[in-house]
């Protein structure tokens, strides 16, 4: 099946920097790539997704791109703000009904 | 309407309690998923129903059963639970196609006692 790593598992930056999480994944068949952001005690809400025909998508201040020869993807905010502060997983899925997480990015960002 | 409906949102429960968690999507989606999820941890998956069908069933324990009586509901029976049972219980659903993403419930947050 898939495996999907993610770095770092924890992240600092200061109010306005730029942050960066990366994801790997092991099977060429993944074809769609969501972002999730989760704070605490909340349910996982979709920030922004990509399919394997995109090398790169961007919502305002969020921008996600895909490298799929490497099979690598990252997700890219910049200005930060301390209301990104969260969790955030990578996924992946192919065929089938499976979505495969990364382990999470905790985020925090200092005001 | 992007929403999937949870009940209850808390639960306490004995080791020895049957319980059912509730989940509702009135979204046509045809997956429809349990996850576990522990604090700072990705959800993981229990189980998913594609067309009213257990597709996948993990090597989840069987004080765990699920149930989806159509195509808008999923529910997941409790019984004789461990503490370690504890967690947050995900819903969620989606298109029955590769290149859509999945919707999450509010969750259930259980503790067993």
């Amino acid at each position: 099946g898939e495996n999907v790593e993610q770095h770092p598992s924890t992240l600092s930056v200061q109010e306005g920097d730029s942050a960066v999480i990366k994801c790997t994944y092991s099977d060429s068949a993944s074809n769609y790539f969501p972002w999730y952001k989760q704070e605490l005690g909340k349910r996982p809400q979709l920030i922004i997704d990509i399919r394997s025909n995109v090398g790169e998508k961007k919502d305002q201040r969020i921008a996600v791109t895909l490298n799929k020869t490497a099979k690598h993807f990252s997700l890219h905010i910049t200005e930060t703000q301390p209301e990104d502060s969260a969790v955030y997983f990578c996924a992946a899925r192919h065929t089938g009904n499976q979505f495969y997480f990364g382990t999470g990015t905790s985020l925090t960002v200092i005001p | 309407d992007t929403e999937v409906t949870q009940t209850p949102k808390h639960l306490v429960m004995g080791m020895t309690n049957k319980k059912s968690l509730k989940c509702e999507q009135h979204m046509g989606h045809r997956a429809m998923y349990w996850y576990k999820q522990k604090a700072k941890k990705p959800p993981e998956l229990m189980f998913v129903y594609s067309y009213e069908k257990l597709s996948i069933n993990e090597s989840v324990p069987s004080r765990f059963s699920p149930e989806c009586p159509n195509s808008s509901l999923l529910n997941l029976h409790l019984h004789a639970l461990q503490p370690e049972d504890s967690a947050l219980y995900l819903c969620a659903s989606s298109q029955d196609r590769a290149v859509e993403t999945q919707y999450f419930g509010p969750g259930t947050r259980l503790l067993v006692l």
